[in-house]
């Protein structure tokens, strides 16, 4: 059965960093691009990064570069994104998503507060 | 990044038809074709179709896709109760690399 499961969110304070990590299981992890979308409570939708199968490319939103890093472990079956220097609007539900978006992650919530 | 353009809602009664639009440009909608998903409230988004309009495996037949121009469209035929959900169409940008979405449509099934 194919699986992304992530892990990792919580609550940090305003400027703190968080890394939060998607597993995937059930099928060959290297053969995909993967991305992360997040929906803030309430929300829609906003993609914030995606990386290629080798990791040699990286895209991200405008909102978030230079502060986050998407990267990738296919020994691992893993993927991840680093937020550094994270604000109040960063707070949002973080789901990874294999290739095309045609799979979804049940997500993970990142809350920015004091 | 600008999103593309979705009604916030549309409503419909039992076994009528919905059509649901998606606006895009030529860097994405256009040339790169949408996608469309699925959000039930608490859930994570399930994939309907594919960017070639083709729709996965266990996804009834009752839903079509198609595109015109920076248009896609999203028909349900039939509405039933469990169709009343959040709709989602999003399409690969060429002019920013990335995903840009639709702020989503609720459809109502009355």
């Amino acid at each position: 059965e194919e699986q992304l499961v992530e892990s990792g969110g919580g609550l940090v304070q305003p400027g703190g960093s968080l890394r939060v990590s998607c597993e995937a299981s059930g099928f060959i992890f290297s053969d995909y691009w993967m991305s992360w979308v997040r929906q803030a409570p309430g929300e829609g939708l906003e993609w914030v990064a995606t990386i290629v199968q080798d990791g040699s490319e990286k895209y991200y939103v405008d909102s978030v570069k230079g502060r986050f890093t998407i990267s990738r472990d296919n020994a691992k079956n893993s993927l991840y994104l680093q937020m550094n220097s994270l604000r109040a609007d960063d707070t949002a539900v973080y789901y990874c998503a294999r290739d095309d978006l045609g799979f979804w992650g049940q997500g993970t919530l990142v809350t920015v507060s004091s | 990044q600008a999103g593309l353009t979705q009604p916030p809602s549309v409503s419909k009664g039992l076994r009528q038809t919905a059509t649901l639009t998606c606006t895009g440009n030529s860097n994405n909608v256009a040339n790169q074709g949408a996608v469309w998903l699925q959000q039930h409230r608490g859930h994570p988004p399930k994939l309907l179709f594919y960017r070639n309009n083709s729709r996965p495996s266990g996804i009834s037949e009752r839903f079509s896709a198609s595109r015109s121009g920076k248009t896609a469209s999203l028909t349900i035929n039939g509405l039933q109760p469990e169709d009343e959900s959040d709709y989602y169409c999003s399409a690969w940008d060429t002019s920013v690399n990335g995903w840009v979405f639709g702020g989503g449509t609720k459809l109502a099934v009355l």
